[in-house]
């Protein structure tokens, strides 16, 4: 059974580039969110997909946008590349908490991208 | 808005000795969830072990465990038996019921495995 399968794994783009990275989730689950780690720190809450809409979001401007599809998968858009969006930007799948627990979520390996 | 603190940017453990990994946190929340996430040079997270806060009990997986302070607001992971294996980034994570997975962590622990 695959897990949460992300890429590119690592990329380079200057600054005012765009990126987009993929996520795939693991089979089963229909909800994925994107966190951006920088070096030496936590991850930080991006956005959450669950049926091709954002449900929620973190404190991250609108240069970042994502986007899910039918299938499940998604893509994280980032516009205006900055040197500080330089980070491992990390996937995560679950599958949609219906009560009031906290699902686990699976973990992509991420992608590093280097904003020059 | 809910914090999470580690306060120990790196620790060492000898192998097969035991070794307690520290995390505080704040929230004003009273049902919530508390996690361990290991993150070793693969760069994939992988949940250790979590935490129900109403739950009294604290939660074991083999050699992990923790000290879940509810009052205090602190949450240790404790390793026992340390392996080379067990040699990563460590994340300690928050977040409230119902909040389907919204993850806050902290800043993590660089725990190495001395041979």
């Amino acid at each position: 059974d695959a897990g949460v399968t992300q890429s590119p794994t690592h990329l380079i783009k200057t600054r005012g580039q765009q990126v987009t990275l993929r996520c795939s989730p693991k089979s089963g689950h229909d909800t994925v969110s994107w966190y951006q780690q920088a070096l030496g720190q936590g991850p930080q809450f991006i956005f959450q997909y669950y049926e091709e809409e954002e449900r929620q979001r973190g404190n991250f401007p609108d240069r970042f946008s994502g986007h899910q599809f039918p299938n499940y998968s998604s893509e994280l858009n980032v516009n205006a590349l900055l040197l500080g969006d330089s980070a491992l930007y990390l996937c995560a799948s679950s599958h949609r908490d219906r009560g009031y627990g906290a699902n686990v979520l699976t973990f992509g390996a991420g992608s590093r991208l280097t904003v020059l | 808005a809910q914090t999470v603190t580690q306060s120990q940017p790196e620790m060492s453990v000898q192998e097969a000795e035991t070794v307690t990994l520290s995390c505080t946190y704040d929230t004003s929340e009273s049902d919530y969830y508390l996690f361990w996430y290991k993150q070793p040079p693969s760069r994939q997270m992988i949940l250790v072990i979590r935490q129900e806060a109403y739950k009294q009990q604290n939660a074991t997986e083999n050699r992990f465990s923790v000290n879940f302070q509810k009052a205090a607001k602190s949450f240790s992971l404790k390793i026992s038996d340390s392996q080379l294996g067990d040699a990563a980034m460590y994340f300690c994570a928050y977040t409230r019921a119902g909040a389907n997975s919204k993850l806050t962590f902290g800043k993590g622990i660089t725990l190495s495995v001395r041979p």
